[in-house]
């Protein structure tokens, strides 16, 4: 079966302070991968999403950035945290072939 | 106007009831449609996937599109404590990089 994990489960950070966070899917290959953002009262976010290996789209111009080294990894980062890029950050998969997304357990990030 | 909207609830109901959950959506080129449970500061979790028209029942959910009336529905038989959690509609359609465009979820609370 398919297991996606992320880490950390929460972080603090300062403003200024560099991000990076790790989401990797284990029991599948060539996934769709997928970073949100999901803020209170604004639903979920999409960020980023990747079809391949180096493969990556932006959905929203920020200062975050993310990539994909391996089939099965995904990282979000930034250089700079600003205090708006508090929230919880999600990562999911999908299936080349299907509309259905697999959500981790998310990293809750505070900005202070 | 939002591609997809959901009133946000809360919803209260008490143990037992049937429970009614509804997005309305603009697009009429939507044929792939989610239910997923969200709960406090977990990753959404998939419940229910729809192709286009019709209905589809697994255990005490039931979900039904409407692509007529563009109206999605869950429905929770004989609702349990365990159900209280945000339910987010996700929609998609044809060509669009698999991306789902989201409501923002209803809030539920079972009273025992």
């Amino acid at each position: 079966s398919q297991t996606i994990h992320q880490w950390p489960a929460t972080l603090v950070q300062p403003v200024g302070s560099p991000l990076s966070l790790e989401c990797t899917v284990e029991g599948t290959s060539n996934p769709n991968l997928y970073w949100y953002r999901q803020a209170a009262g604004r639903g979920l976010q999409l960020l980023f999403y990747s079809v391949g290996i180096g493969q990556i789209s932006s959905e929203v111009p920020q200062n975050l950035s993310a990539s994909r080294p391996q089939d099965r990894q995904f990282i979000l980062s930034s250089k700079k945290l600003l205090l708006s890029d508090s929230g919880f950050y999600l990562c999911a998969w999908s299936r080349d072939s299907s509309y259905e997304q697999y959500f981790g357990p998310g990293t809750r990030l505070t900005v202070t | 106007q939002k591609e997809v909207e959901q009133d946000p609830g809360p919803l209260s109901v008490p143990e037992g009831a049937i429970v009614s959950l509804n997005c309305t959506y603009s697009n009429s080129a939507f044929q792939y449609f989610m239910w997923y449970r969200q709960y406090s500061r977990k990753g959404p979790e998939l419940l229910m996937y729809t192709y286009s028209s019709g209905n589809k029942e697994d255990g005490r959910f039931t979900a039904q599109v409407d692509k007529s009336s563009k109206y999605i529905s869950l429905f929770i038989r004989d609702s349990q404590p365990s159900d209280s959690a945000t339910y987010l509609c996700a929609m998609s359609y044809a060509g669009n990089n698999r991306k789902l465009i989201w409501g923002l979820g209803t809030s539920l609370a079972v009273n025992p």
